[in-house]
C-alpha cells in the first residue's frame, strides 16, 4: 500500500460523458501528478499540482483538466470523452519533485464506450 | 533525459537470481539511473536509483558498468510476486518527475 488512494477503481462510461477522478496523496506530500496509461504505451505525464497550484502541464488534452484542494486532494475531470480515452489513470504524489520519493496510487480504469 | 533501451522480455525461474539489463549510451554526467515496477495494471513502485556506484536496497542492487553506458538490476532469488514490467529510466535526481521518460519497459516472467 503506498498511502495514495483513488476512486473510483473502475469507471465505464460512455462517448460524449464527463466523469471525475478523485486522488488523495499520501500525508505531508504536497505535490499531486496524474498520468494516462493507455494500452501497451508508457506512462504518460498529464498535469502536476504543488499545494494548490499547477506546476506542470505535459500532454492533456483541453477537455481535461484538474486542481488541487486545500486538503490537497486532487481531482481529474475528462469531459466529451472519446473511445481513446479508455486508459488506467494513476495518481502520484512526492514530497520532493524526486522520482525515488514519488508514490503512485492503484489506478482508475476508464473504460469509455 | 537520456535515452533507455530494455529488451522486451525476460524469464526467470522461481528462486534464481533475475537479471534485468539496461542501456543507457547517452547518459550525461549528473544524470542518475532509476528503476520503477509495475506489477499488472498496479501504479508504479519505485525500486531503486544510482548515479556511479552501486547500490543495493532490501528489494534489489543496481550494478551500473565504469561508462555509465549501461546498468543491471538483480533481483537476487526472483519469486512469482516479482513478475512485473520493469522500468529502467535515467534522469537528473531533482525537479522532474514530470519529464520522466516511461518507455515500455521489461516484461519479466518468474516461472515455478
Amino acid at each position: 500500500d503506498s498511502g495514495v488512494t483513488q476512486t473510483p477503481k473502475h469507471l465505464i462510461t460512455a462517448t460524449g460523458q464527463r466523469v471525475t477522478l478523485r486522488c488523495s496523496p499520501r500525508s505531508g506530500d504536497l505535490s499531486v501528478y496524474w498520468y494516462q496509461q493507455s494500452l501497451d504505451q508508457g506512462l504518460q505525464f498529464l498535469i502536476q499540482y504543488y499545494n494548490g497550484e499547477e506546476r506542470a502541464k505535459g500532454n492533456i488534452l483541453e477537455r481535461f483538466s484538474a486542481q488541487q484542494f486545500p486538503d490537497l486532494h486532487s481531482e481529474l475531470n475528462l469531459s466529451s470523452l472519446e473511445l481513446g480515452d479508455s486508459a488506467l489513470y494513476f495518481c502520484a504524489s512526492s514530497i520532493f519533485d524526486r522520482p525515488d520519493t514519488q508514490y503512485f496510487g492503484p489506478g482508475t480504469r476508464l473504460t469509455v464506450l | 533525459d537520456a535515452k533507455t533501451t530494455q529488451p522486451p522480455s525476460m524469464d526467470c525461474a522461481e528462486g534464481r537470481a533475475a537479471n534485468l539489463p539496461c542501456n543507457h549510451s547517452t547518459i550525461s554526467g549528473n544524470e542518475y539511473v532509476y528503476w520503477y515496477r509495475q506489477i499488472h495494471s498496479q501504479g508504479p513502485q519505485y525500486i531503486i536509483h544510482g548515479l556511479k556506484n552501486n547500490e543495493t536496497n532490501e528489494m534489489a542492487s543496481l550494478i551500473i558498468t565504469e561508462d555509465r553506458k549501461s546498468s543491471t538490476l538483480i533481483l537476487p532469488h526472483a519469486t512469482l510476486r516479482d513478475t512485473a514490467v520493469y522500468y529502467c529510466i535515467a534522469t537528473h535526481n531533482a525537479g522532474n518527475n514530470r519529464k520522466l521518460i516511461w518507455g515500455l519497459g521489461t516484461s519479466l516472467a518468474v516461472n515455478p
